[in-house]
This record gives structure tokens, C-alpha cells and sequence, in this order.
């Protein structure tokens, strides 16, 4: 079974610094999907980048990228030029390649930037 | 931008009682997912959902609970006699294509509080 393991409960920043929230997978699977989200204190789950198991490039959205190291199964997400919006829950998933199948969570770690 | 919208976004209940949680997912999405969220704990799959059928449910997704298309736009959880322990974020989430390339977009939630 898959396993997405987010050993960091909480990581502060201050802004326009750069943060790495890690994140680390466990599947027997050749081909998934790896995501991150991010859940502000209200509540709203908001897709933010995502990593194929077969892409070579690390992906990147504007000032998220997602550091794929697929031998040592880690997926850690850096925020650059980190910004006081950016405090709030993030948590990294996985999903594996059969349609409808669960897209599985990690426990989530808490970001606080300060000014 | 389409988004997954969920009504109502508060729901008190008593114990004992049924509910319904409502959500109309991307029009153009083909599979939906329900998820809960025990206040500040891991977001967990209950109920993934395709061409008016079950695809995958966990363990928490028992007998008290079921799902439904009714029509062509809403996609119901409903919960047929609520205990306190169900009392949590309620989301509901939608994907293109259910693969692993296919992020999951996700409502507000509705916080169901049962007493």
C-alpha cells in the first residue's frame, strides 16, 4: 500500500526567504502522481503543483517547484521568496495510476511566515 | 475558473439523524471523490465515484454512509444516522480523468457538527 510521510508537523520562515517542506512516498507502483496542496486557515483545499513518476524535469508553478528525487522516493516542495499569504497547512499526496483510485495524504506540515 | 462548489458550508446536526452534503463538481469532470477532515488532523478518502458507480472506498466508508448521482450536476454524501465521531470537514473533489496525471479539485468543505 502507498504511504506519503511529511515529517515536519510545523516550519517557519521568514519572507522572501526560500523553504523546502519535505515530503517523502512509499509505493511498489511504476507510474504515479505526486501533488501538493496548500490549506489556508479557512479551510479550502487549493491544488498547487503536481509531478509525474516519468517526468525528468522538476515541475514548477510560478514560485513553487516541486524537488523530485525518485530514488530516494522524495518530493519536496520549495516556496521561493516566501510571502506572509503563503502561511498555511501543505500537504503532500499520491496517486497511482488507475482511474478513480484515492488520492492519498500526507499529515501535513504547517508553514508560518512572519514579516 | 470552474470550481467545485459545496452547499451548505455549515451543517449542525443531533446524533441519530441523517444528512445530506451536496456538491456539484467541474462540468466536464468524470470522477468524484468525497473526503474528510477530523478539525486540524489528515485529510482522509472515503469515496471515490465514477459513471454512477463506486470505484474505491476506504474503511470509513461504511453501511451508515452512501453516495449519489441524482442528476446530471450534483453528487451527494449522505450519512444515514450520524454519531458524534462523524463530526468533521466534509469535501468533495473532482478530476478530468481520475488518472495520475489528474489533480483533484477540491470544494470549501461543509463542517458538519453532530451533538
Amino acid at each position: 500500500a502507498q504511504k506519503i510521510t511529511q515529517t515536519q508537523p510545523g516550519m517557519f520562515v521568514q519572507e522572501k526567504e526560500a523553504v523546502t517542506l519535505d515530503c517523502t512516498y512509499d509505493t511498489s507502483d511504476q507510474s504515479y502522481g505526486l501533488f501538493w496542496y496548500k490549506q489556508p486557515s479557512s479551510g479550502e483545499m487549493i491544488f498547487l503543483i503536481y509531478q509525474g513518476s516519468y517526468d525528468e524535469q522538476n515541475a514548477t508553478e510560478g514560485r513553487y517547484s516541486l524537488n523530485f528525487q525518485k530514488a530516494r522516493k522524495s518530493a519536496n516542495l520549495v516556496i521561493s521568496a516566501s510571502q506572509l499569504g503563503d502561511s498555511a497547512m501543505y500537504f503532500c499526496a499520491m496517486k497511482l495510476n488507475q482511474a478513480g483510485t484515492a488520492l492519498i495524504f500526507g499529515k501535513g506540515t504547517t508553514l508560518s511566515v512572519s514579516s | 475558473e470552474p470550481e467545485v462548489t459545496q452547499t451548505p458550508s455549515h451543517q449542525v446536526t443531533q446524533m441519530g439523524q441523517e444528512v445530506i452534503l451536496r456538491c456539484v463538481p467541474i462540468s466536464n469532470h468524470l470522477y468524484f471523490y468525497w473526503y474528510r477532515q477530523i478539525l486540524g488532523q489528515k485529510v482522509e478518502f472515503l469515496v471515490s465515484f465514477y459513471n454512477n458507480e463506486i470505484s474505491e472506498k476506504s474503511e470509513i466508508f461504511d453501511d451508515q454512509f452512501s453516495v449519489e448521482r441524482p442528476d446530471g450536476s450534483n453528487f451527494t454524501l449522505k450519512i444515514r444516522s450520524t454519531k458524534l465521531e462523524d463530526s468533521a470537514m466534509y469535501f468533495c473533489a473532482s478530476s478530468e480523468t481520475g488518472g495520475e496525471n489528474s489533480p483533484l479539485h477540491f470544494g470549501n468543505g461543509t463542517r458538519l457538527t453532530v451533538t
